[in-house]
């Protein structure tokens, strides 16, 4: 089984609002990724956690906001976003740093 | 520098073609692995391929094959009798260099399979 599961699957919110994202996995994987993927584009890191803690912010503004309450659940906390923010958010995990990432289907955020 | 190129942006094929995705990739890392992913228009990235530079050996999947060298730094992906199904973006990727070993994505190859 090598579901990484994300919701919401779409998400549309003011500039002035506060949403979170969720992915969750139950393949007993240590790592876990934050990515944005905007149109025709590749995905571009964003965060990486690896056993809870965080290891890797690729200098993402404070309004993106992420965190990892157990090694099944990654959260990303939004809060007064702008309208360039708007793209894919994609969750993978994977057993470890140099592992094979497994990919959920992803958010698509839209902000007004 | 860490690096990989996708040089062909689109790429149309009619039903039952075969099709070749190029993949050109520069690490000064010695091992290392090399990634495919595919993202159909519903946008999950789905795992296709890793290959270990290690084993040089082409890889064969189903319709699906894999042709991997070293020597020119490629890791070339060829869909034999292509299906309207395989219409998707296709990503080769490489770790980059590093503890964490984050994944580097080429830019991509948009294909459409026509019926």
């Amino acid at each position: 089984d090598t579901e990484v599961t994300q919701t919401p699957k779409h998400l549309v919110m003011g500039m002035t609002n506060k949403k979170s994202l969720k992915c969750e996995q139950h393949m007993g994987h240590r790592a876990m990724y934050w990515y944005k993927q905007k149109a025709k584009k590749p995905p571009e890191l964003m965060f990486v956690y690896s056993y809870e803690k965080l290891s890797i912010n690729e200098s993402v503004p404070s309004r993106f906001s992420p965190e990892c309450p157990n090694s099944s659940l990654l959260n990303l906390h939004l809060h007064a976003l702008q309208p360039e923010d708007s793209a894919l958010y994609l969750c993978a995990s994977s057993q470890g740093l140099l592992e094979t990432q497994y990919f959920g289907p992803g958010t698509r955020l839209l902000v007004l | 520098a860490q690096k990989v190129t996708q040089a062909q942006t689109e790429i149309s094929v009619v039903e039952k073609e075969d099709v070749t995705l190029d993949c050109v990739y520069e690490t000064r890392d010695t091992t290392y692995y090399l990634f495919w992913y595919k993202q159909p228009p519903s946008g999950e990235l789905v795992f296709l391929i890793r290959r270990n530079s290690f084993d040089e050996q082409n890889e064969i999947s189903g319709r699906y094959s894999w042709n991997f060298q070293k020597s020119t730094s490629s890791f070339n992906f060829t869909i034999t009798a292509s299906q309207v199904v395989d219409s998707a973006v296709y990503f080769c990727a490489l770790p980059l260099s590093g503890s964490a070993r984050q994944l580097t994505f080429g830019s991509g190859t948009q294909l459409t399979v026509l019926p």
